[in-house]
């Protein structure tokens, strides 16, 4: 597709387990963010890609959130030990470069729902 | 640190209403500003973008904002709305030079036919 995809696209789990989201930026982008969306908020920065290597990963909130890029292209955020606070809306977005003037182009979600 | 205020979280209107979504940012240097828009059920997509020149930003579905830099705001402005354009609007804003925008917690707006 021509698009950022996202999988799955809802994710229930229960509190402690480990959980993978997956993102499938644009065909060509090399830039790619991670962002969470928790209810009626914006959408907050958690890590940045530059190709394979994370650029900026200070939006992480703990060391229970961990994300790879491999190959430079899809991108993978693992939690570890999930908590009910995790739960939330997790937003993938790529842009062509990581250049300042560069649109960011957002996937569809996956939502996290920890029980 | 940079921050987002969006005054408005619920906005009612009728179609051919018009709009005005407030935006306040604090960031001492040179920003990038957006506004971003989230139909139901789809993607977020970006509606406009302020970088430098005109303060005056045209965007799609003839939506505009205008850059006050003394006023810190980036308001967003639609002269008659449409039933299609409820949706979930953001602005964002970029310290200059850097890759990662801030967003605001979002204006829900409902437009009735």
């Amino acid at each position: 597709g021509a698009g950022v995809s996202q999988t799955p696209s809802n994710k229930v789990t229960e509190k402690g387990k480990y959980v993978e989201l997956r993102c499938d930026p644009i065909s060509g982008h090399t830039a790619l963010y991670w962002y969470r969306q928790s209810l009626g908020q914006g959408p907050e920065f958690l890590i940045y890609f530059q190709g394979t290597g994370a650029a900026d990963d200070s939006g992480l909130p703990n060391d229970r959130f961990f994300a790879v890029r491999p190959e430079g292209s899809v991108s993978t955020l693992k939690i570890q030990r999930t908590e009910r606070g995790d739960s939330a809306v997790y937003l993938c977005a790529s842009s062509l470069a990581g250049g300042a003037s560069n649109e960011q182009f957002f996937g569809p979600g996956t939502r996290l729902t920890v029980l | 640190a940079q921050s987002v205020s969006q005054h408005n979280h619920h906005v009612i209107l009728s179609e051919a209403a018009s709009l005005e979504l407030g935006c306040n940012y604090s960031y001492g240097g040179t920003v990038n500003l957006f506004w971003y828009v989230q139909y139901p059920g789809q993607h977020l997509q970006l509606l406009l973008k302020y970088f430098s020149g005109d303060p005056l930003v045209k965007g799609i579905k003839g939506f505009e904002a205008e850059f006050i830099k003394s006023k810190f705001s980036f308001n967003l402005r639609k002269p008659s709305v449409q039933w299609s354009d409820t949706a979930e609007y953001f602005c964002a804003v970029r310290g200059g030079g850097s890759y990662i925008p801030t967003f605001g917690r979002g204006t829900s707006l409902i437009v009735h036919p």
